[in-house]
């Protein structure tokens, strides 16, 4: 199993610019999410799923948008990127049924200029 | 909602002893606290975690500690050796059943530990 995976790794956008992180998982979890890390405040949630077709906010959603048409599959759609988003992004997912045990994605480091 | 707070922020340490980091949170309904261990440049990795039956849990030289009753729990690494320096991040929910309760995330405590 690949686990969770994330692409691209790296991206530089200038502000404005539209771009989707793609994140995908082979195990078959049904719960999925999206997380920023910002220097100093840890993990902050953007979205979550639980399931194909089910999508909800997190603590800090505004900028963000997702959609789960599978279960491997939970892309993150930045729609006017703007500096505040230079983070780095990371994804993960778990099973519903062994809730708990979250598994991350390796992380996409996004910097608008 | 759930609210986490992690102290310290950092820590530095003499390689062989111990590190404890302690966490509170504000939601008596959440049920399970993990810790994730974060190397520079690298993704969170799940080190240890406890559940709200369980006052205390060991895996080697990492156990943590959970008090219900005042809301906060601890993570402590003893005999501490240059590979555990990393930031650790505490994190709080509640499942119940087949439910997933989103992680809320302590905001880190960076560990150095000098050999």
């Amino acid at each position: 199993n690949a686990g969770v995976t994330q692409t691209p790794k790296f991206q530089v956008l200038k502000t404005g610019q539209s771009m989707t992180l793609q994140c995908a998982q082979d195990m078959n979890h049904e719960y999925m999410s999206w997380y920023r890390q910002d220097p100093g405040m840890g993990l902050r949630l953007i979205h979550y799923s639980v399931g194909a077709g089910i999508t909800d906010q997190g603590e800090v959603p505004n900028g963000y948008n997702v959609s789960r048409s599978t279960t491997e599959d939970f892309p993150l759609r930045l729609l006017s990127a703007a500096p505040s988003q230079t983070s780095v992004y990371f994804c993960a997912s778990s099973d519903l049924g062994i809730p708990e045990t979250q598994y991350f994605g390796p992380g996409t480091r996004l910097l608008v200029l | 909602g759930e609210n986490v707070e992690q102290h310290p922020s950092t820590l530095s340490v003499q390689e062989g002893d111990s590190a404890v980091i302690k966490c509170t949170y504000s939601d008596s309904a959440s049920n399970y606290f993990p810790w994730y261990k974060q190397e520079l440049g690298k993704r969170p990795q799940l080190i240890i975690d406890i559940r709200s039956n369980v006052g205390e849990k060991k895996d080697q030289r990492i156990a943590v500690t959970l008090n219900k009753t005042a809301k906060h729990f601890s993570l402590h690494i003893t005999e501490t050796q240059p590979e555990d320096s990393a930031v650790y991040f505490c994190a709080a929910t509640r499942n119940y059943g087949g439910s997933q309760g989103n992680l809320i995330f302590g905001k880190g405590t960076k560990l150095s530990v000098k050999p």
